[in-house]
């Protein structure tokens, strides 16, 4: 159990284009999603906490506008960068909490290349 | 501010041997704290999670401690795999928060 589906694992675009990435709880409901964005040998960084039915909660220094962020059911959320520029090129990860005590399950990611 | 050290950075093992990774924490107030292992380009997957009252915790190869006095974790790695070869990552939860704190990971990197 507590399986979550991140689509696509890559994806190449040109720069001023958007993409969007989704992320699916498979047998669960998760009220509360998260999106986190990764740097090669760094931490994973968490850009925004995404809530079902209302709006996201970013992280300082994370652009609401460029990173949208849509959760409206409880097993999907996406994240659709907008005008994308080839600083955006990172790995993008989501992670849902099936509950607080048992903690996150993390999607298989999305390897985002933009050119 | 909350803050996971991990150490070592990385770590070089030959196949078959055990190894322990160390994990430092000041993340407060504590709820729970997990071993993730993250192949590269993939997502974490989930090795162990304690919470406050655990001390030790095994899944298979892997066994973790926690000693939540002096806020330290370690994940001990026996009869090491090609396969093991990952970064290893610990997460820390503050209690009444679902926001954790990461860890830069120990970069384990097991040859034959």
């Amino acid at each position: 159990g507590a399986v979550v589906s991140q689509h696509p694992s890559w994806v190449i675009c040109k720069s001023g284009t958007s993409v969007k990435i989704e992320c699916r709880s498979l047998d669960f409901q998760a009220t509360t999603m998260f999106w986190y964005r990764q740097f090669p040998k760094q931490s994973l960084m968490l850009m925004a906490t995404s809530n079902e039915g209302s709006k996201a909660t970013y992280e300082q220094g994370v652009e609401k506008d460029k990173f949208l962020i849509n959760h409206a059911s409880l097993t999907l959320s996406t994240l659709t960068v907008t005008s994308a520029h080839p600083e955006d090129s990172s790995f993008y990860i989501c992670s849902a909490n099936l509950n607080g005590f048992n903690g996150y399950t993390f999607g298989s990611g999305t390897r985002l290349t933009v050119v | 501010k909350n803050q996971v050290e991990q150490s070592p950075q990385s770590l070089i093992i030959l196949e078959g041997k055990n190894c322990t990774l160390q994990c430092n924490y000041t993340v407060s107030p504590f709820s729970n704290l997990r071993w993730y292992k993250q192949d590269t380009e993939r997502g974490p997957v989930s090795l162990t999670i304690m919470t406050f009252s655990e001390n030790t915790k095994s899944n298979g190869r892997y066994t973790a401690t926690l000693d939540a006095d002096t806020k330290q974790s370690s994940l001990h790695i026996t009869a090491s795999q090609l396969s093991d070869s990952a970064s290893h990552i610990c997460v820390v939860s503050p209690g009444g928060s679902y926001i954790p704190t990461f860890g830069r990971g120990t970069s384990l990197i097991v040859h034959p």
